[in-house]
């Protein structure tokens, strides 16, 4: 089946430690977002990427990183600066990011924890 | 970006039609309109999108006014599994790549 795999579902995080989280798309998606949602909140665009080995912050990148090293691929690692990363994380892919018609597919999310 | 303003709650009866309306009364001419849902703790889910003509999927009917500054989406007969946050969203075309903002959309509650 086509779609989008994230994992672990959840995953807990103890002070000062860096964690990654999965993205992995076979829709053969050219761009691929990460999404931030708190609770009885929308979502916040943390990074995205159009293309291989480029990406872009989105409104709240501080204390994120990422890589697109391949097509299918799109880690995000939230780091010991980030305050306050307990929150509910969704990845995305869409065919190229900038279609008139652009149709965003979403994973299944990964919660993260503070311990 | 256009904003979105929308009801926080909504109720609807299981087989009735479920009208959830979406303002956008600042909407500029190169935005879209699109509507995603979110059931509870999982990834939102696409349900339909327009410019300025009515549309209509499988999923959901999309009615936008004449002067686009407000929309709403129908499910025609809903069921119990369409309880869900519903999300109105407008974004640009522009050539560029452009991100979706969500709001705190609408959560709909269908009950028996």
């Amino acid at each position: 089946d086509g779609g989008i795999t994230q994992s672990p579902k959840y995953l807990f995080r103890k002070e000062g430690q860096n964690v990654t989280l999965s993205c992995e798309q076979n829709l053969n998606h050219d761009a691929m977002y990460w999404y931030r949602q708190d609770p009885g909140q929308g979502l916040r665009l943390i990074y995205y990427s159009q293309i291989v080995n480029d990406f872009q912050k989105g409104d709240i990148a501080e204390g994120y990183s990422v890589s697109r090293e391949k097509k299918e691929s799109f880690p995000l690692t939230v780091t010991s600066a980030q305050k306050n990363p307990t929150a509910f994380y969704l990845c995305a892919s869409s065919t190229s990011g900038t279609g008139i018609h652009e149709t965003q597919y979403f994973g299944p999310g990964t919660r993260l924890l503070v311990l | 970006d256009a904003k979105t303003t929308q009801p926080p709650s909504m109720d609807c009866a299981e087989g009735r039609a479920a009208n959830l309306p979406c303002n956008h009364s600042t909407i500029s001419g190169n935005e879209y309109v699109y509507w995603y849902r979110q059931i509870h703790s999982q990834g939102p889910q696409y349900i339909i999108h327009g410019l300025k003509n009515n549309e209509t999927n499988e999923m959901a009917s999309l009615i936008i006014t004449e002067d686009r500054k407000s929309s709403t989406l129908i499910l025609p007969h809903a069921t119990l599994r369409d309880t869900a946050v519903y999300y109105c969203i407008v974004r640009p075309y522009t050539g560029t790549a452009s991100k979706l903002t969500f709001g705190t959309g609408t959560r709909l509650q269908v009950t028996l």
